[in-house]
């Protein structure tokens, strides 16, 4: 399968506890985006690497959280001390780059449950 | 903050009706509006990019159409089928954006009855 994949696809967590989520791209794609879906909303944005450089994060993104893109391939979503506000379903995806009209291919998710 | 609207929040239709949900967005600033697909268990898919004022696009039983000029979309599915049954989401890309991040309304939840 050459799409998006995300790990895990579930995760139930303390309150308090750090998690980190893994993100593969589609290959050779240098964009690369983190959405966050809670309960009766659409999905949010989170923050956007071009290859390696994150260039922008939303106000969304408190500074428990953390994300990285080494070496422009695969991401990680970090979150720290986790609270129950973090429980939702959080949403990569990818794009090519070129082209204005920038299609982005999502992955299945990770749906966080925090108790 | 942008607005970005959609109606009907959920929808039940008989196997073989044509149904159809709208989309609202700022008509400002407008570069593109996505539609995606998300069934439950899976990843959102991609039905259309439609980026002209007027644009109408069709792919199989599902259709959309855009007026960028009074924000708004609209998502036709002839025939519904119960594999239709999903979230259709819109997304508004703000002109604006510089990451070209997307703005999602909340969904329209599609329950196809057999």
């Amino acid at each position: 399968d050459t799409g998006v994949s995300q790990d895990p696809r579930h995760k139930i967590t303390k309150r308090g506890q750090n998690v980190t989520f893994r993100c593969d791209p589609i290959s050779e794609h240098n964009r690369l985006y983190w959405y966050r879906q809670t309960l009766g909303q659409g999905p949010e944005f989170l923050t956007y690497f071009q290859n390696e450089a994150q260039l922008e994060k939303s106000r969304l993104l408190s500074d428990r959280f953390s994300a990285e893109r080494p070496k422009g391939s695969f991401s990680t979503l970090e979150i720290q001390r986790t609270e129950q506000g973090d429980s939702a379903m959080y949403l990569c995806a990818s794009s090519p780059g070129t082209g204005w009209m920038n299609e982005q291919f999502f992955g299945p998710g990770t749906r966080l449950t925090v108790l | 903050i942008l607005n970005v609207e959609q109606s009907p929040q959920s929808l039940h239709v008989q196997e073989g009706d044509s149904t159809n949900f709208t989309c609202s967005f700022p008509s400002s600033n407008f570069y593109a509006l996505h539609w995606y697909r998300w069934e439950t268990a899976k990843s959102p898919e991609a039905l259309f990019v439609m980026t002209l004022n007027g644009d109408e696009k069709k792919k199989g039983r599902i259709s959309a159409t855009l007026n960028t000029k009074e924000g708004y979309s609209y998502l036709y599915i002839k025939g519904s089928q119960p594999e239709d049954s999903a979230t259709y989401l819109c997304a508004f890309l703000d002109s604006g954006a510089g990451s070209y991040q997307l703005t999602f309304g909340k969904g329209t939840k599609l329950s196809v009855i057999p």
